[in-house]
């Protein structure tokens, strides 16, 4: 079973309004984390934003914020006043702890392709 | 400015040779990890390194390898071994490898087999 789904493989946005890229993730382990990374088309993996599993609140950076859900399993970003450089490849990944204290590696969805329109 | 790079930008290996990627950080950090990204498709763990002389095997270690001899240093070398290496490769790194540890990556070294 996929650990993360992205089921939105591209979006389109017009630019200065806001955008919901989705997320669902699979685990059952109780400590885990939920990342989010920009790629532009130069490659370069961007990081955005970081939800911990025993987070109260949703969070925040900048335009960027995480919807957590947790008893959806989801962990959907949403950009606000989207600008033409946030257009890219969003991606969604997770890391579970494991009881013994060591983590499991990171864990990506296969990505949404954002293009922010004039 | 702290950072981690990856040498060379674009690689080019004929069938059956060797080649070395290297990645550098400079942010003190303990973990290190090496990614594989194919088109259109999401990032896969080759290698990855905890501490100093230790690393172990990710999802699809098959046909590479890997030393840490340094903290600032994993290099990655993909053998004749491995059999559709052209693909997009990331390093990546973090203070240390628990699940709240953010992975930060470099810019990707981008490898073609002719």
């Amino acid at each position: 079973a996929q650990k993360i789904t992205q089921t939105q493989p591209g979006m389109f946005v017009q630019e200065k309004e806001a955008v919901t890229l989705d997320c669902t993730y699979d685990t059952s382990d109780q400590s885990y984390g939920l990342f989010w990374y920009k790629q532009p088309s130069s490659g370069e993996m961007i990081f955005l934003i970081y939800q911990g599993s025993y987070d109260e609140q949703n969070a925040t950076e900048g335009r960027y914020s995480l919807n957590f859900q947790k008893a959806r399993k989801s962990a959907n970003l949403v950009i606000s006043a989207s600008q033409l450089g946030d257009s890219a490849m969003y991606f969604c990944a997770m890391r579970e702890q494991l009881s013994s204290g060591s983590a499991r590696q990171l864990t990506f969805g296969s990505g949404t392709q954002l293009t922010v329109l004039p | 400015d702290g950072g981690i790079t990856q040498s060379p930008k674009y690689l080019f290996r004929k069938e059956g040779q060797n080649v070395t990627l290297s990645c550098e950080q400079n942010l003190n950090h303990d973990a290190m990890y090496w990614y594989r990204q194919d088109p259109g498709q999401g990032l896969r763990l080759i290698y990855y390194s905890q501490i100093v002389n230790d690393f172990q095997k990710g999802d699809i270690a098959e046909g590479y390898s890997v030393s840490r001899e340094k903290k600032e240093s994993f290099p990655l070398t993909v053998t004749s071994a491995q059999k559709n290496p052209t693909a997009f490769y990331l390093c990546a790194s973090s203070k240390r490898a628990g699940s709240t540890d953010t992975q930060y990556f470099g810019p990707g070294t981008r490898l073609t087999v002719l």
